[in-house]
């Protein structure tokens, strides 16, 4: 199957600094991308939905200034949480899509985010 | 908007038992798939199983199978011959999709399922 690649897989920053997670999809192209959060034993939730040379479209209530997402080609895109706060802590997954099978998802490693 | 609820939040079984793990969803849509993820101790995200609606017929794959009862908008999971790496969380999970694409994946809250020896 088809290869998301996210980094990092654990990242600790000091409270208001800004943090950048990678997701690269390895072996194919993905004009969509999607970024979830995912709080301890608790579900998923879709945060934004970023498509290859255009703007993330948030979900309610997701603070688009303050999750940064970039989707400048179709193998890359990134969240960079700015000016983090001990809330922000979370696992941060994103998921892949190719142009030819929206209808699987491949999933990266996910980004354990520690704000101390 | 659509949600999905799984009613179990928590399931134990004995190894090579046959659990169900349920899984309602509601919706306005036509078009649309459902899923079940799995996520072990990793949180790597694993696709268990897939279902078309337009599809009557219920997905299964070797040991994983599912009751997709669409009226009634239920998409329930059977693991047959359960073994102990089927300890996880599951996620069942709703896209919606049309002509210029799909949306991103609305989850339940997770059965964490675990298979005792």
């Amino acid at each position: 199957g088809a290869v998301v690649s996210q980094h990092p897989s654990r990242v600790i920053c000091k409270s208001g600094t800004s943090v950048k997670i990678e997701c690269r999809s390895l072996d194919f192209q993905a004009t969509t991308m999607f970024w979830y959060r995912q709080f301890p034993k608790q579900s998923l939730m879709l945060m934004a939905t970023s498509n290859e040379g255009s703007k993330a479209t948030y979900e309610q209530g997701v603070e688009k200034d303050k999750f940064l997402i970039n989707h400048a080609s179709l193998t890359l895109s990134t969240l960079t949480v700015t000016s983090a706060h001990p809330e922000d802590s979370s696992f941060y997954i994103c998921s892949a899509r190719q142009t030819t099978a929206v209808f699987e998802a491949f999933f990266g490693q996910g980004t354990r985010l520690t704000v101390v | 908007a659509q949600t999905v609820t799984q009613s179990q939040p928590e399931m134990s079984v004995q190894e090579a038992e046959t659990v169900t793990l349920s899984c309602t969803y509601d919706t306005s849509e036509n078009n649309y798939y459902l899923f079940w993820y799995k996520q072990p101790p990793s949180r790597q995200m694993i696709l268990v199983i897939r279902q078309e609606a337009y599809k009557q017929q219920n997905a299964t794959e070797n040991r994983f199978s599912v009751n997709f009862q669409k009226a009634a908008k239920s998409f329930s999971l059977k693991i047959s011959d359960s073994q102990l790496g089927d300890t996880a969380m599951y996620f069942c999970a709703f896209m919606r999709y049309s002509g210029g694409g799909a949306d991103g994946l609305t989850f339940g809250k997770g059965t964490h399922l675990i298979i005792q020896p």
